[in-house]
């Protein structure tokens, strides 16, 4: 399977539990996003790399939150000392500007559904 | 007929029917445009993309239309299947010394065989 690939799929945990998810881009596209999506609502844009540099960061990525990309291949975002509010469909997108069409189609992996109890 | 959900608009057409789905962009500035198709349990799922300096594109089955002066955008599905049956998003691109995508609340679509 060449897509974007996350996990786990889904994780259950309770308030104040810290969390990391895993998310493996499609190989060689330079730049990786997170999302977050809750039932309804289409996702919203927390965080982009672009190789191993995080670019742009959203409001909605309060200080509990943290994301890496050390290498530039796969990421990890962090949540700490987690909160129910933090309950939605994390999801992860990569893309590329290696292909000179200066277009932004952003590939998504399967997500990783957070229950926080 | 289309109705408005508690959470999302509703769509809902027989089998082989064509289908027309609406959005209202936000940014007279965004210069590209996705649709999205997003199944129960999976991430979203490109459709096909548009540039701003075009008025329509057609990829298989499906159609997309930019009205630019009254920012709205439409994803037209030919001959649609239940297969089709989804939350369908449009996205757009604004460029701002990176890129990045809004998306829409999204419509759902529901095919009856």
């Amino acid at each position: 399977d060449t897509g974007v690939s996350q996990d786990p799929r889904h994780k259950i945990t309770k308030r104040g539990q810290n969390v990391t998810f895993r998310c493996d881009p499609i190989s060689e596209h330079n730049r990786l996003y997170w999302y977050r999506q809750t039932l309804g609502q289409g996702p919203e844009f927390l965080t982009y790399f672009q190789n191993e540099a995080q670019l742009e960061k959203s409001r909605l990525l309060s200080d509990r939150f943290s994301a890496e990309r050390p290498k530039g291949s796969f990421s990890t975002l962090e949540i700490q000392r987690t909160e129910q509010g933090d309950s939605a469909m994390y999801l992860c997108a990569s893309s590329s500007t290696l292909d000179g069409s200066a277009k932004n189609i952003q590939y998504f992996g399967a997500g990783t559904r957070l229950s926080v109890l | 007929g289309e109705s408005v959900g508690l959470h999302l608009p509703t769509l809902s057409v027989q089998e082989g029917d064509n289908s027309i789905i609406n959005c209202a962009y936000s940014n007279s500035a965004s210069d590209y445009f996705i649709w999205y198709k997003q199944e129960s349990g999976k991430g979203p799922q490109f459709i096909i993309d548009i540039r701003s300096n075009m008025d329509k594109r057609q990829g298989q089955r499906v159609t997309v239309l930019l009205n630019k002066t009254v920012k709205h955008l439409s994803l037209q599905i030919a001959a649609t299947q239940p297969g089709d049956s989804a939350v369908y998003f449009c996205a757009e691109n604004i460029w701002s010394g990176y890129s990045t995508l809004t998306f829409g609340k999204g419509t759902m679509l529901l095919v009856s065989p």
